[in-house]
């Protein structure tokens, strides 16, 4: 069965500073995919990034930067400087290919808040 | 513009009545889900649905229903057998025949608080 834990439940940080989010799965499949999505305050789930698991090129975009790592089952999320805008709750998800329904389970998630 | 619409944004129900959340995507995806967030647990599935007139139980469907008879809308009925409804909904659809097969893209979500 497949697993995401998001270790961290609330991050807390100060504008401009460097800020890492933990993404550990679980799964028994050999093709599989990654996600990360953003929830602001709002509530509305964004997309971020999706990963498939034969892909292992760290991916940057702007200051959002991502760690996929097989060897530890990990798919770390990066925030370079951040800002106060990027406060949200950050979901890490994973969906299983074999399955066939691609339904993806997704971690507790992980509440940043940067402060001004 | 594209994209996933849900309505109301607040809905208040008092126990023992049911009370229907509407979906609607125009992003003519094949799959459309139904989630239940909670403070703190992350998001459960209640139902899903990979094609019209078809759709299957989540990990937590007691206490709700759905229908699927249009590709657009997957409207959720929350019944009053559900003992605890209070919750954020969110909507969410996905494209199997499209190149990334298993995005999900989210609606704004409905907030439900039984009174």
């Amino acid at each position: 069965a497949q697993k995401v834990t998001q270790a961290q439940t609330e991050i807390s940080v100060v504008e401009k500073e460097d800020v890492t989010l933990d993404c550990v799965y679980e799964t028994r499949d050999t093709t599989y995919y990654l996600f990360w999505y953003k929830q602001p305050p709002s509530g509305e789930l964004v997309f971020l990034i999706r990963r498939n698991s034969f892909d292992e090129q760290n991916e940057i975009s702007g200051r959002y930067s991502w760690n996929f790592q097989k060897s530890t089952s990990s798919f770390n999320f990066t925030i370079t400087a951040s800002q106060v805008v990027d406060s949200a709750v950050y979901f890490c998800a994973l969906s299983e290919a074999g399955g066939g329904s691609y339904i993806p389970t997704f971690g507790r998630g992980t509440s940043l808040i940067v402060h001004p | 513009d594209g994209g996933i619409t849900q309505s109301p944004k607040y809905l208040f129900r008092k126990e023992g009545q049911n009370v229907t959340l509407s979906c609607e995507q125009n992003l003519n995806h094949d799959a459309m889900y139904w989630y239940r967030q909670d403070p703190g647990q992350g998001l459960r599935l209640i139902y899903y649905s990979q094609i019209v007139n078809d759709f299957q139980k989540g990990d937590i469907a007691e206490g709700y229903s759905v229908s699927r008879e249009k590709k657009e809308s997957f409207p959720l009925t929350v019944t009053s057998a559900q003992k605890n409804p209070t919750a954020f909904y969110l909507c969410a659809s996905s494209n199997p025949s499209g190149d990334s097969t298993d995005t999900q893209y989210f609606g704004p979500g409905t907030r439900l608080t039984v009174l």
